[in-house]
Parts: C-alpha cells; sequence; structure tokens
C-alpha cells in the first residue's frame, strides 16, 4: 500500500542554521499537507500543497511539491529555539479523506 | 470557539476493560478522523468519517468501534482494551477536501 517516508528521522541544529525535512510517497499524491507538533502538544496544520512543482512560503519556512507529486519538503531558514518540534507531511490514502501521516522529523535547536 | 474538544485527557485502564473517548467539534466540519500516536510510529489513521451517519476504517482499525450520528460528535470506542492500545490519541476535524485538520489535544491512554 501507500507508504509516506520522512527523512531525517531527528535533526539537531544549532540556532541560526538552517533545517530542511524531505518526504517521499510511493505513489503520486493528489495533494501534501504539513503539521507540526510541539513537545507534548498536538499536531497543527501549516500549509497545504496541491499543484506540481508549487512553492509556498511562510515567513522563514519554504514548502515545496515535486514535479512528480511523489515528493516534497519543508526548508527553514536561521532555525530559532520557537520551531523546536516534530514535523510531518501527510497525504491522502485511496481518498481524499482518508489522511496518512508519514513518520516525522524531530528538529531540535541549540540555543 | 472551542475547535475540536476530547474528554478525558488521562485514562487508564486495566486489561479487558471497555471505554469510550469522547471527541466533539464545534466547527460543523464534516470530516473527522481518530488517530493514534505511538513513539517513533508518527500518526496512525484508526476510524474517520465524511458525514453523519458515513464512517470507514483505516489504517489500524481493530479493537476500535466508531459511529457519527451527529455532526459534532465522534467517540471512539475502545471494546475490550488490551496493552498494545497504550497511546496517545487524537481526534480531527476538517471542513472539506482540501482544507487542513484541526487537532484536539489529546488523550493520553495507558492500559496495564
Amino acid at each position: 500500500g501507500q507508504q509516506v517516508m520522512q527523512i531525517p528521522q531527528y535533526q539537531h541544529v544549532q540556532e541560526g542554521e538552517d533545517f530542511t525535512t524531505y518526504c517521499n510517497s510511493s505513489t503520486t499524491l493528489s495533494n501534501i499537507q504539513w503539521y507540526k507538533q510541539r513537545p507534548g502538544g498536538h499536531p497543527v496544520f501549516l500549509i497545504q500543497l496541491v499543484k506540481s512543482g508549487e512553492v509556498k512560503k511562510q515567513k522563514r519556512l519554504t514548502f515545496q511539491f515535486g514535479e512528480a507529486k511523489k515528493n516534497s519538503s519543508l526548508h527553514i531558514t536561521a532555525t530559532q529555539t520557537t520551531d523546536v518540534g516534530t514535523y510531518f507531511c501527510a497525504g491522502p490514502r485511496d481518498s481524499s479523506y482518508k489522511l496518512i501521516f508519514g513518520s516525522g522529523t524531530r528538529l531540535l535547536v541549540r540555543p | 470557539n472551542a475547535g475540536v474538544t476530547q474528554t478525558p485527557k488521562f485514562q487508564v485502564l486495566k486489561t479487558g476493560q471497555s471505554m469510550t473517548l469522547q471527541c466533539a467539534q464545534d466547527m460543523n466540519h464534516e470530516y473527522m478522523s481518530w488517530y493514534r500516536q505511538d513513539p517513533g510510529m508518527g500518526l496512525r489513521l484508526i476510524h474517520y468519517s465524511v458525514g453523519a451517519g458515513i464512517t470507514d476504517q483505516g489504517e489500524v482499525p481493530n479493537g476500535y468501534n466508531v459511529s457519527r450520528s451527529t455532526t459534532e460528535d465522534f467517540p471512539l470506542r475502545l471494546l475490550s482494551a488490551a496493552p498494545s492500545q497504550t497511546s496517545v490519541y487524537f481526534c480531527a476535524s476538517s471542513w472539506r477536501d482540501g482544507y487542513g485538520y484541526t487537532f484536539g489535544s489529546g488523550t493520553r491512554l495507558t492500559v496495564v
């Protein structure tokens, strides 16, 4: 069945360094969503990408959807301690209502 | 607006006991889902619903039942709790296709 994989599993960076997490699907996705979960918290929706090759920015966060719509990335420029958390990508499986999450990338930031 | 409300926040069950995790949303969202989160395994979909009276299975439905009699409520029932069901459970809702999900704050369940 469809799998959504994320790498790396963990990333420990110095504050001010950049960070990137990658999401890969075994099948073409109609869209991909990104969520952030702070330690001890619940996932919070960040953004959805729909179009092939789409790039969206939210302040220091840049999201990309691959040309083949099978991969995506999230890049954070100049990380801050407030960026700490786990970042998940999620894509629909079989139908648009069935949202399947990747395993997540946990970001730790050294002040 | 309260968003998505889950109760209880914490629960300890004995093996074999049954219980219902409550989930309610006040945003008139059609889509609702239940996920469980285990360390290192991300979020796994248990059951989901696309409207009142309509439910379907997710990735890990065994041992759980759901029903959706109203748009607002989507309870998750554990039929006979097992230690493997120790997890954090999240309920989430979305207005419609193409919109992100709003998550509740979760229920931390321990089965002993």
